[in-house]
């Protein structure tokens, strides 16, 4: 089975322009979680989507928003991009709602690296 | 609150055992996690414990949770190169919702030195 998947793999922007980032999930996951990493934060949770619909968010502020597709993939959007949103971006997905009960059958992905300028 | 601490370094000479201690505060975490991520590549899941286990051994890694003062460890016996990555810890806190989401240690980078 092939892994999770994101596209692309690094991306450079500038101040107030916004982004797209994809997440293809293992095969068969209906869940996608997002995740932001930065050296002084570490791993902060954005949201997780679940057959289409956001079931769980964390404390972000509005610019960061998400949708999931109807095969499973997803796409996070970060618009009027700031410098301190400069992370890598990681999705992870799992068969069932990681939020519900337990985190292991949740997969990362390699994440993408956003730099803003 | 929700925080999870670790040390933020660790080096140690390949052969020996390495232990990666870490600390949390929300005493309502079911599960707590540990996670290994190599540089370019993605978290990758090492083990977890309920947290109603005091201890769990898979293979060369052994977990040791101690709930009462909120310490989890991670022991690796026989320490490679290879297993020198960035090491988290994360538990699972109730969110909004009566979800739950991973927090996160800032993690404890494990040097094996040959």
């Amino acid at each position: 089975k092939a892994g999770v998947t994101q596209t692309p793999r690094y991306l450079i922007k500038t101040r107030g322009q916004q982004v797209t980032l994809s997440c293809s999930p293992i095969s068969g996951h209906r869940s996608v979680s997002w995740y932001q990493q930065t050296p002084g934060q570490g791993l902060q949770f954005l949201f997780e989507y679940f057959s289409e619909t956001q079931r769980n968010k964390g404390n972000f502020p509005g610019r960061f928003s998400g949708r999931q597709f109807s095969n499973s993939r997803s796409e996070m959007n970060v618009s009027t991009l700031e410098l301190g949103d400069s992370a890598l971006y990681l999705c992870a997905s799992s068969p069932r709602l990681a939020g519900g009960v337990n985190y292991n059958e949740q997969f990362f992905g390699p994440g993408t690296r956003l730099t803003v300028l | 609150g929700e925080d999870v601490e670790q040390s933020l370094f660790l080096s140690v000479r390949e052969g020996d055992s390495s232990v990666i201690n870490c600390t949390y505060t929300d005493s309502s975490s079911t599960y707590l996690y540990w996670y290994k991520q190599e540089p370019g590549a993605g978290l990758q899941l090492l083990t977890y414990i309920f947290s109603n286990m005091d201890m769990k051994q898979d293979q060369r890694l052994t977990v040791l949770l101690n709930k009462k003062d909120k310490h989890l460890s991670l022991r690796i016996a026989d320490t490679q190169t290879g297993d020198s990555a960035i090491y988290f810890c994360a538990e699972s806190h109730y969110n909004a919702g009566n979800n739950r989401k991973l927090i996160w240690g800032l993690g404890t980078s494990l040097a094996v030195n040959p």
